[in-house]
């Protein structure tokens, strides 16, 4: 399949700034979007999800915003907690013959400093 | 809590074995997903089920396989075990599996080939 990936594996900042975690992808028939949270030890958790006739998305603290232009997909995150500290995976959807799958990239790990 | 249940959380075992992983999907979902999470892979997608039948296959090696029960639990076999195959397997469920929707993911099944 097609690649989506992050352009940063790393990533710190300070408690109380906004986070910006940057994402690419290159299938231009992705459709879907959307942004998983990885703590240690935990599965995958939705964070917030975007689909393609949109450009930006607004939920608690996080906003997507989706580039289909230069096929680039961002999270915001606002007042950056210790909790928001993990990895951080977008994932994209498109569809293949009669299958449509979540594909994932490779993650950024979010640090929050003290 | 995703609402997705995963037994057991680890597993040791050693190679040439075999090991079954279970999934309990989220009341009102009908389609089970696997994923192998592994330090240098990432989340890759291995196969999907929908309402008891297969419906996509990612990269599932034919020593794996997987079913879905009439309760619409899920169980993931993996046989003649290899040092390599040690990995996190994540079960995750969605309402449709039509794609397009977000995943629930479980915690994961540590599973350690010695």
């Amino acid at each position: 399949g097609e690649n989506v990936g992050l352009h940063l594996p790393t990533l710190s900042v300070q408690e109380g700034d906004n986070s910006i975690i940057n994402c690419a992808y290159s299938n231009s028939a992705s459709d879907y979007f959307i942004w998983y949270k990885q703590e240690s030890g935990k599965g995958p958790q939705f964070i917030i999800d975007i689909r393609s006739n949109m450009d930006k998305r607004q939920g608690q603290r996080v906003t997507v915003l989706l580039n289909k232009t230069v096929k680039h997909l961002s999270l915001q995150i606002a007042a950056t907690q210790p909790g928001d500290s993990a990895v951080y995976f977008c994932a994209e959807t498109s569809k293949s013959g009669s299958a449509r799958q979540l594909t994932f990239g490779s993650g950024t790990q979010l640090t929050v400093l003290p | 809590d995703s609402g997705v249940t995963q037994t057991p959380k680890h597993l040791i075992t050693a190679t040439g074995q075999r090991v079954t992983l279970r999934c309990s999907p989220r009341s009102g979902d009908l389609s089970v997903y696997w994923y192998q999470q592994s330090l240098d892979q990432g989340l890759q997608f291995l196969i999907q089920y929908y309402n008891g039948e297969e419906r996509a296959k990612g990269n599932i090696l034919e020593r794996f396989s997987a079913q879905q029960f009439p309760d619409l639990h899920s169980e993931l076999n993996l046989s003649s075990l290899e040092l390599g195959d040690s990995a996190l397997y994540f079960c995750a469920s969605s309402v449709a599996g039509q794609g397009g929707e977000k995943l629930f993911f479980g915690s994961g099944t540590q599973l350690s080939v010695l």
